[in-house]
């Protein structure tokens, strides 16, 4: 059953460094999504992207974040330079007709 | 903005009883997705509606559009449905505003 993955699992990173978060999405779904859930709280939605642009972007979303997708398979979520508080589950997702499917999750620390 | 709400919070059950977790929003939306969190955190989508009733094995779920209210029910419950349950309101984009979760605990 096709399904959406993420790399790294885990990832730790020292304040101020870029992180580069990849996703590979379900190769005939055409919208993707990421979303972040910080320890003990809900998940929340990051920005959305299809036809390769982002269609709609949340506040969190701020000018240290960014997406791509490089190559047509590979989906990216770049933080420029990370704080304390971006600390948290990052979960890509790809939606068809039917519903979204989640990938596993990055976790990211940053120290 | 969109909120969304879920009720209750906690929910222990006892193996074999009949669960419901309740979910309300409070604008239009495109679609209700409930979704499983497993304590390792991976997200599972469980249903996506956006009218009346869908059930999948043990599990059911509704909608009330005029009510912006939706239902989960879990009949039999077994220790393995324990995870946290999660309502999540898609807009006209698609993305998905989530509500907080309700803890399941099923004991044996």
């Amino acid at each position: 059953e096709p399904e959406v993955t993420q790399t790294p699992s885990h990832q730790v990173t020292q304040m101020g460094q870029e992180v580069i978060l990849r996703c590979v999405p379900i190769s005939n779904h055409l919208y993707f999504y990421w979303y972040r859930q910080i320890l003990g709280q809900k998940v929340e939605f990051l920005v959305s992207f299809y036809n390769n642009e982002i269609s709609e972007k949340s506040e969190i979303f701020d000018d240290q974040f960014s997406v791509e997708r490089p190559d047509g398979s590979n989906f990216t979520l770049k933080i420029r330079s990370t704080k304390l508080e971006d600390s948290a589950m990052y979960f890509c997702a790809s939606r068809e007709v039917w519903g979204q499917f989640f990938g596993p999750g990055t976790r990211l620390t940053v120290l | 903005k969109n909120e969304v709400e879920q009720s209750p919070q906690n929910l222990t059950a006892q193996e074999g009883e009949f669960i419901t977790i309740n979910c309300s929003y409070s604008v239009g939306i495109s679609a209700l997705h409930w979704l499983q969190q497993h304590p390792g955190g991976g997200i599972v989508s469980l249903f996506m509606l956006s009218s009346g009733k869908k059930k999948h094995g043990r599990l059911i779920a509704t909608i009330n559009i005029q009510e912006k209210h939706s239902s989960l029910h879990i009949t039999a419950s077994h220790p393995r449905d324990s995870a946290v349950y999660i309502c999540a309101a898609a807009t006209g984009q698609g993305n998905l505003i989530f509500g907080k979760g309700t803890k399941l605990s099923v004991k044996p």
